[in-house]
């Protein structure tokens, strides 16, 4: 199973409102991470998980706060957004290695209002 | 992080064969060259990656010139799934994080 699992797919939120977008995988990886991806733009590298633990914060706001429960999961919880977080998020994960092939999950896409 | 430069955008027909170039004129000895491709309303997904030496998978090929300043990503007969936004990047192998910057990449049209 090389499958990374997002939900949900979409998700609509007001600013006042928290929510939570869920990631998981079952290929064993140790390292995870979280993109934004805004329209027609690259991915951004947001946080990257080792070993369920912090290991790259990219000056993302506080108002994004990543969790990893335990080594298949990745949760990002979100509150007190601005329009301008409407984006696509995306999950990957990767083993340690040579390759540190990442796998992407399809995304949630965000929209705040 | 060093950087990658590629065309914004290519076409080619389908079934014929698509050279889709990169340079990295900044590229240090220990940077991996690494290809991902991002197909429309999907995550990007791995497609290749080298060091010094050609690379061939079972999607495309990775011609990588003698001095490591550029690269050329081959698909060998392009299909019409094949079009996608196409990101070169490079990871430094001392990176324990597998961290990945990607640039704006190039997006491949291939017409029937």
């Amino acid at each position: 199973d090389t499958e990374v699992t997002q939900t949900p797919k979409h998700l609509v939120m007001g600013m006042t409102n928290k929510k939570s977008l869920k990631c998981e995988q079952h290929m064993g990886h140790r390292a995870m991470y979280w993109y934004k991806q805004k329209a027609k733009k690259p991915p951004e590298l947001m946080f990257v998980y080792s070993y369920e633990k912090l290991s790259i914060n990219e000056s993302v706001p506080s108002r994004f706060s990543p969790e990893c429960p335990n080594s298949s999961l990745l949760n990002l919880h979100l509150h007190a957004l601005q329009p301008e977080d409407s984006a696509l998020y995306l999950c990957a994960s990767s083993s340690y290695g040579q390759t540190y092939e990442q796998y992407f999950g399809p995304g949630t896409r965000l929209t705040v209002t | 992080d060093a950087k990658t430069t590629q065309p914004n955008s290519m076409e080619s027909n389908e079934e014929e064969p698509v050279h889709l170039p990169c340079n990295h004129s900044t590229i240090s000895g220990t940077d991996y060259i690494h290809w991902y491709r991002q197909l429309p309303s999907q995550g990007p997904e791995y497609v290749i990656h080298g060091l010094t030496s050609n690379v061939n998978n079972r999607m495309a090929s990775l011609a990588i010139a003698e001095d490591r300043k550029s690269s050329t990503l081959i698909l060998h007969r392009a299909t019409l799934r094949d079009a996608a936004v196409y990101y070169c990047i490079l990871r430094r192998s001392s990176s324990n994080t597998g961290k990945l910057i990607f640039g704006q990449g190039t997006t491949l049209q291939v017409k029937p």
